[in-house]
């Protein structure tokens, strides 16, 4: 069956270094990725989209990587700061629908001053 | 910025009772959808809406769930007889040709 993880358990990053999402799926040849930050209580809000041909995409602090092979993409934030906490998302096309994306279940990313 | 809004942000309603959930879709989007979300679990997909009908629903879009698009920006979810299980956040999207979806804040749906 298609599957998607992410780190199940919250992430504790300090303060200015760079914290790293993962996202791994099974069963799937999606086209494209997405990742998204959701906020507690709010609607998922888009950050970066990466397509299957390409390798890395950036985004100001923000850097994904997408490795079709080992079926895994990278959510990099460098630099990070304390508003960087919230619960991160990936999100991928299934491959035969052109409607619907399927979700992880989101990492939970805490940022410590 | 354009943005879809949801209304209301927040209704209480008793089981059995029909609500209606509604969102303004951003305008020049072709393709709307519903999302749940329970508390603490992960973003579920219900249905989406492109043409003018439904394109896919999931196995959670029973015949309790339908969707209507009764004018150029609205785009409602209605749930006849609620359930206990349907309190949760319900998220509206949409999105033009492009895998960018845009949500709404959500409506917060308690079902006593």
């Amino acid at each position: 069956s298609q599957k998607i993880e992410q780190n199940s358990e919250a992430l504790n990053i300090q303060e200015g270094k760079t914290a790293t999402l993962t996202c791994n799926y099974t069963n799937y040849s999606p086209a494209y990725l997405q990742w998204y930050r959701q906020d507690p209580g709010r609607g998922p809000v888009f950050l970066l989209l990466i397509r299957e041909n390409e390798k890395e995409k950036r985004k100001e602090r923000l850097k994904v990587t997408f490795d079709t092979t080992l079926k895994q993409s990278l959510f990099h934030i460098t630099a990070s700061q304390p508003a960087d906490s919230a619960t991160y998302l990936c999100a991928l096309d299934d491959g035969d629908s052109n409607y619907q994306l399927i979700w992880g279940a989101g990492t939970k990313l805490i940022i410590k001053p | 910025e354009p943005e879809v809004t949801q209304t209301p942000s927040h209704q209480v309603t008793q089981m059995g009772q029909e609500v209606i959930l509604r969102c303004v879709p951003i305008s020049n989007h072709l393709y709307f959808y519903w999302y749940r979300q329970i508390l603490g679990q992960k973003v579920e997909f219900l249905v989406s809406f492109y043409n003018n009908e439904i394109s896919e629903k999931s196995e959670i879009f029973d015949d309790q769930f339908s969707v209507e698009r009764p004018d150029g920006s609205n785009f409602t979810l209605k749930i006849r007889s609620t359930k206990l299980e349907d309190s949760a956040m319900y998220f509206c999207a949409s999105r033009e040709n492009t895998g960018e979806l845009f949500f709404g804040e959500g409506s917060r749906l308690t079902v006593l």
